[in-house]
């Protein structure tokens, strides 16, 4: 069955780093987009990044210069570094599929929390 | 950059049917999706593509988009579906959430 597990999350200093990975099985993993979706406390779904099947990179505004989204479809893996991280960025972070530009997030992992805090 | 509305709470009555609506500029154009989620649990996708339930997803579940408002409907409402709504787009290679719904079942 498809799986997406996040990891790496945790707390971290303003301005430092985090690499957060996902790690897909149960489907043919470079056939897919790949996305990032954040949702800070007790707010609403917020879209950070996309990669496409030909490693064609997507971000929003708000983290454009700061996060870089790769994936490894040798490892079944996805990754999001983020760097100079920001009180506003702590949220959980979600990775989720997608079969391609205008399809649905048909299947999400579970989250990891980020805390970006001093 | 593409918006999308949605009224932030909703109730409906055991039994009963809700509507969860999404607004954007001529939305029926594009295709929407709509997502689930429950507290401290990952969203879960309820319709795709305006109308199309993904298998283990009940009946009551519907979805319509025409003009400038997608529709979520949830017919004979029961206590299992409180839960906040999301619906969502791509726009200019960008995914578009809305802001979300509360739905409570009273």
């Amino acid at each position: 069955q498809v799986q997406l597990v996040e990891s790496g999350g945790g707390l971290v200093k303003p301005g430092g780093s985090l690499r957060l990975s996902c790690a897909a099985s149960g489907f043919t993993f470079s056939d897919y987009y790949m996305t990032w979706i954040r949702q800070a406390p007790g707010k609403g779904l917020e879209w950070v990044s996309y990669i496409t099947t030909g490693s064609a990179m997507y971000y929003a505004d708000s983290v454009k210069g700061r996060f870089t989204i790769s994936r490894d479809n040798a490892k079944n893996s996805l990754y999001l570094q983020m760097n100079s991280l920001r009180a506003e960025d702590t949220a959980v972070y979600y990775c989720a599929r997608a079969w391609g530009y205008t399809s649905s997030l048909d299947y999400w992992g579970q989250g990891t929390l980020v805390t970006v805090s001093s | 950059s593409y918006a999308l509305s949605q009224p932030l709470s909703l109730s409906v009555a055991l039994g009963q049917t809700a509507s969860i609506t999404c607004g954007g500029n001529d939305i029926g154009s594009k295709n929407v999706h709509w997502y689930q989620q429950k507290p401290g649990q990952a969203p879960v996708l309820v319709i795709h593509r305006d109308t199309n339930r993904p298998s283990g997803i009940p009946e009551r579940f519907s979805g319509s988009n025409s003009g400038n408002t997608a529709t979520l409907t949830i017919s004979r409402a029961q206590a299992g579906d409180e839960a906040d709504y999301y619906c969502q787009v791509w726009d200019s290679s960008t995914e578009v959430f809305g802001g979300g719904t509360k739905l409570t079942v009273l």
